[in-house]
């Protein structure tokens, strides 16, 4: 079973439309919520972080985190085409220590 | 915020020579770095941990000999990839945060070639 679990895609929305990224993960234990943006040959960029369930808002961005469920979420609120990237879900392990297991990534596409 | 810096980013080698890759945390100390590959459509998998100090600890089906870490102080880590051989191509990535359980931050990464 994969620790961090994603749906591949590719997602695609219209231009101004929400974009809904999902990811689910293994360990209980886990304590911290990352969502990162990778565009293509490039390293990963932090969007939003998440440490308790419930939603946080950053602009477009919203987190949303339920540790009962072992559900993460990221919206993305007002698509635009320069969002169209693969998105990251990324879990601190019980480990801890900013040890990140990473989803295989969402691939987004935003069209005009 | 938090800078990583990760030089070089495109590095060409011959088939049986070691190539260095390092990473350096500019503006804050890291006591545990944080070495991922990358093949293409895929996603990050964690090689190593390095730790100041002390020796790396790397994950399972990670050859230790192969991909050397040395974390000799507290902004820099380094890897090196021992007789390389094509099918080590890839982007390494490395990360650092810090302090525990809160961001981190990644470096540019680096596109390995082995012809």
């Amino acid at each position: 079973q994969k620790e961090v679990e994603q749906n591949s895609g590719p997602l695609s929305v219209p231009e101004g439309a929400i974009a809904s990224l999902n990811c689910t993960y293994s360990d209980r234990g886990s304590q911290s919520f990352f969502w990162y943006r990778q565009y293509s040959g490039k390293s990963p960029e932090l969007i939003m972080s998440i440490y308790s369930n419930g939603d946080k808002e950053d602009g477009r961005f919203t987190a949303q985190l339920n540790k009962a469920s072992q559900y993460v979420s990221l919206l993305i609120r007002d698509s635009q085409p320069s969002d169209s990237a693969t998105y990251l879900c990324a879990v601190t392990g019980s480990g801890g220590y900013n040890k990140l297991i990473f989803g295989a990534g969402t691939r987004l596409a935003v069209h005009p | 915020g938090a800078v990583v810096s990760q030089h070089p980013s495109r590095v060409i080698c011959k088939s049986g020579t070691s190539v260095k890759i390092e990473c350096r945390s500019l503006d804050f100390q890291a006591t545990t770095m944080f070495w991922y590959r990358q093949f293409p459509k895929k996603s990050l998998m964690l090689m190593a941990t390095s730790n100041e100090g002390s020796k790396a600890t790397y994950e399972q089906g990670v050859e230790k000999d192969k991909f050397l870490i040395n974390h000799a102080s507290l902004t820099l880590s380094t890897l090196t990839v021992t007789s390389a051989h094509p099918e080590d191509s890839s982007f390494y990535i490395c990360s650092a945060g810090q302090s525990a359980n809160t961001e981190a931050f990644f470096g540019q990464g680096t596109r390995l070639t082995v012809v």
